[in-house]
């Protein structure tokens, strides 16, 4: 079945350092979210990417969507402490059913 | 407008009894998931109603389990008899996709599951 991995599984950071995380299928994507979790509370949407290549910002977060439309990356520019959370990308397969599949998720810890 | 909302938030539950989630899609939304993240793993898909319509329950583990959609409104999820690898946090999500790529999903707050 169709897999996502996730890497790294944690990110410790400095605030104000980047912060990448990326994401790989084994199959090709129709397309790819992305949720954020903060910690204690539960996934909400931030992204959701479609054609391939694509780029799309949201203030310091970057999301970048393969060409290949089977691997992803979330970018945080100079993070901030509000950034702490786990970081989900999910991943549909064309023609399948619209069920995601989602990666491990990336926690990442802003040290102030 | 409410979110989605689930209860309870948590459950402490002995192995071989039945616990009951349920939640509440946002109103009008017709798509309704079932996950259930284990701590530090990937968010595991369930199943799926498209109102009161099962479209997808690849993800159900085993018979234990029994998710109903009555009406094509709240849901609940049954394990019965829970066992010790159930545990873990019940997610419960929303959406008003009917077709076409867009698929922006809305989580409830979870049931935190522990079975003893």
């Amino acid at each position: 079945g169709q897999q996502v991995m996730q890497i790294p599984q944690y990110q410790h950071v400095q605030e104000g350092e980047d912060f990448t995380t990326y994401c790989n299928s084994s199959t090709t994507l129709s397309n790819i979210q992305w949720y954020k979790q903060r910690p204690g509370g539960h996934p909400v949407f931030l992204i959701q990417l479609v054609k391939s290549g694509e780029v799309k910002k949201q203030k310091r977060l970057t999301f970048q969507f393969g060409e290949a439309k089977k691997n992803s990356s979330l970018h945080i520019t100079a993070t901030q402490t509000t950034d702490v959370g786990t970081y989900f990308c999910a991943g549909e397969t064309a023609g399948g059913s619209y069920i995601p599949t989602f990666g491990r998720g990336t926690s990442l810890i802003v040290h102030p | 407008e409410a979110g989605v909302t689930q209860f309870p938030s948590h459950s402490v539950i002995e192995k071989g009894q039945t616990v009951t989630l349920r939640c509440d899609p946002i109103s009008g939304h017709d798509n309704l998931y079932w996950y259930r993240r284990v701590m530090g793993k990937e968010i595991k898909f369930l199943l799926h109603f498209v109102k009161e319509s099962k479209q997808d329950e690849s993800g159900m583990p085993n018979n234990r389990f029994l998710a109903e959609r009555t009406g094509g409104t709240y849901s609940t999820l049954k394990v019965q008899p829970a066992e010790l690898e159930d545990s873990g946090v019940y997610f419960c999500a929303s959406s008003t996709r009917t077709s076409g790529a867009y698929n922006e999903q809305f989580f409830g707050p979870g049931t935190r599951l522990t079975v003893l």
